[in-house]
């Protein structure tokens, strides 16, 4: 079975400030993750995935995440919050085999103070 | 990057008629395309999952006879909500998954707000 935890509904962050948004996932074997971002009354955006490899992961808008396999967790992260950064961030992982679809954390509210 | 359409954007209709909602893969094929409904501050449910020239696999919970799924082309899947009631309204989301040769990406349509009265 797979799952998807995000840990925090809500972030608050200093713009300026380093942001980070947590995941921690569950499956039977090796995954895939995903990390996607969602604005008002939008479809989801894709950021960044994690395929094998180099554990960190650079994706879109200066966004990265680093995966751990022994803490199973794939935390985004970013070094510098901007306000336009702000919305709901989702965590999803895929077997790397069998499953056919994505499974999606609960998402993270990312609020960056001006 | 690959982008994925849904029309339209926002629909309200009366109880009991039907609604399609249309989802296109704009610069790519997609073999597979997924239907996702999002409740308010939720996340994503998968309603089902769609494959080019056959059936729709549908989730546990979700009646086929009442969502139906076509996906008629490698560029184009479909959702009719048939006999709509108020508690079908939600946002519905479509996904395209793009194949790569190595861990295939899903990409999102911007989704469609549907209202029933």
């Amino acid at each position: 079975a797979q799952s998807v935890a995000q840990p925090e509904d809500q972030v608050n962050v200093a713009e300026g400030n380093p942001l980070t948004v947590k995941c921690t996932y569950s499956v039977s074997g090796n995954p895939y993750l995903f990390w996607y971002v969602q604005y008002p009354n939008r479809g989801l955006q894709f950021l960044l995935k994690y395929i094998t490899g180099d554990n960190l992961v650079k994706g879109s808008y200066g966004f990265e995440a680093e995966f751990n396999k022994s803490q199973t967790s794939f935390h985004l992260k970013k070094p510098s919050a901007l306000v336009s950064d702000s919305a709901l961030y989702f965590c999803a992982v895929r077997e790397q085999t069998g499953a056919n679809n994505l499974f999606f954390g609960t998402g993270t509210r990312l609020t960056v103070i001006p | 990057g690959a982008v994925v359409s849904q029309h339209p954007s926002r629909v309200i209709c009366k109880s009991g008629t039907s609604v399609k909602i249309e989802c296109r893969s704009l610069d790519f094929q997609a073999t597979t395309m997924f239907w996702y409904r999002q409740f308010p501050k939720q996340s994503l449910m998968l309603m089902a999952t769609s494959n080019e020239g056959s059936k729709a696999t549908y989730e546990q919970g979700v009646e086929k006879d009442k969502f139906l799924i076509n996906h008629a082309s490698l560029t184009l899947s479909t959702l009719t909500v048939t006999s709509a009631h108020p508690e079908d309204s939600s946002f519905y989301i479509c996904s395209a998954r793009f194949s790569t040769g190595g861990a295939d990406t899903q990409y999102f349509g911007p989704g469609t707000r549907l209202t029933v009265l």
